[in-house]
Order: C-alpha cells, then sequence, then structure tokens
C-alpha cells in the first residue's frame, strides 16, 4: 500500500511570503501529525489532526496552521515566514494517533526561506 | 513538561563492538517510549516501543523508570546499523504529541 506522501518536496520561498504544505495519509489512516525538523531543534512538534479536528497542538507560535479534509488529506500553512523557518517537515499517519500504533512517516518537505 | 534528552549526537563504535544510545526523559506521568531510526536517504521509521518489549535487528530497550532512563542497546554493532536514532516519548494515554530528542548518529566503523 502507498505510504504517506508529502508534496512539494522541496521549496524555495521569500521572506515575508506565505506556504502550503500537503501531506497524503496512508489509506485508512485518520490521525495527521506534523513536525519541524532543524538541526539546532531537532523534531518538533507542530500540531494533529484526527477526523478533521486539531487535537493537539505544540508551542509554535500562530503563523503555523494547518487543516484536514474528509479524506484525512492534510495542509500545513505558514504565514509571514522569517528565516528561521527554512526546515524539514514531516508528516506522519496512523490510524487512530495512539501510543499503540506506529506512526508512518513521509519523506518530508524541505523548506528553504531566503 | 515533558523531555527527552540525547546526551551524545555522534557515536562511532567498530563493527562487531556493543552499541549503547543513551536517552534520558523527563516526565511526571507514566511514559510510552519509542525509539526511532532515519538511515541515510531513508524515512524516519519506528525501531521498538518500550511497550512491545520486543527485540528488532538486535536491539534492545529496557525502561528504567528509577533512573528516567530508556537506553538502546546492541551487543555487535553492523555497519547497515550507522544511521540517526531518536529517542520519543508519548504522554500516556494521549494522542500523537511525541516529543523527540535532538538524535544521536550511530557510525559504526568498519
Amino acid at each position: 500500500k502507498a505510504g504517506v506522501t508529502q508534496t512539494p518536496r522541496y521549496l524555495i520561498k521569500t521572506r515575508g511570503q506565505q506556504v502550503t504544505l500537503s501531506c497524503s495519509p496512508i489509506s485508512g489512516h485518520r490521525s495527521v501529525s506534523w513536525y519541524q525538523q532543524t538541526p539546532g531543534q531537532g523534531l518538533q512538534f507542530l500540531f494533529e489532526y484526527f477526523s478533521e479536528t486539531q487535537r493537539n497542538k505544540g508551542n509554535f507560535p500562530g503563523r503555523f496552521s494547518g487543516r484536514q479534509f474528509s479524506n484525512s488529506r492534510s495542509e500545513m500553512n505558514v504565514s509571514t515566514l522569517e528565516l528561521g523557518d527554512s526546515a524539514l517537515y514531516l508528516c506522519a499517519s496512523s490510524f487512530q494517533g495512539t501510543g499503540e500504533e506506529e506512526a508512518f512517516f513521509g519523506q518530508g518537505t524541505r523548506l528553504t526561506v531566503v | 513538561a515533558q523531555r527527552v534528552t540525547q546526551p551524545e549526537k555522534l557515536l562511532s563504535v567498530f563493527k562487531g563492538a556493543p552499541v549503547e544510545l543513551k536517552c534520558n526523559y523527563s516526565y511526571s506521568g507514566s511514559p510510552e517510549l519509542f525509539w526511532y531510526v532515519q538511515y541515510s536517504r531513508q524515512r524516519l521509521q519506528l525501531l521498538l516501543r518500550h511497550i512491545s518489549r520486543e527485540s528488532i535487528k538486535g536491539f534492545t530497550a529496557d525502561l528504567n523508570k528509577g533512573e528516567t532512563s530508556f537506553h538502546l542497546k546492541k551487543p555487535f554493532a553492523q555497519e547497515e546499523d550507522s544511521a540517526m536514532y531518536y529517542c520519543a516519548l508519548l504522554n500516556s494515554g494521549g494522542y500523537q504529541k511525541v516529543t523527540f530528542g535532538t538524535g544521536t548518529k550511530l557510525q559504526v566503523i568498519p
């Protein structure tokens, strides 16, 4: 079965712009989580969606937002981009999003802000 | 607040030598702990979780609540074990709000 798909794979944006990243979970998975990965901070949790509802949120500013559609696909939006937003953005999906399940990760979207 | 600490950024061992990747956590409740691995140019993937008490690819990890540790061990390192390893904590009873450590790069020298 197809894995978690993230698009685009690479993105270059200018400071002040906004960006939307997409994540298509494994078929049947209803939980989608987003993470930011940087060399300095490692993997940091952004938010988690389940059945179109945000259930958990990490400690990121309001410029970072997301949503989930009825087919469980999720998008993440970052507005007013800053240089520090340059990172690899990963999404992960699972059936219910509980600790008993394995979360499967996508290959990520590499965002570069110039 | 929950926290995961991996004190070593890089660990280099010779092939056949024992490996121990350290992980310490801070969490007030009953934690669920995991090890994730990322091989070169591959996706992050689950290696093992403490609730399963399993051995995957020769790796084991024991949860020590007294020392708040969840170290990853393997008696004999193989070259294919070279990768980034992340320790992660999920708040018990919670959903996928996972706290990751900063990762340790394991380099197995042939």
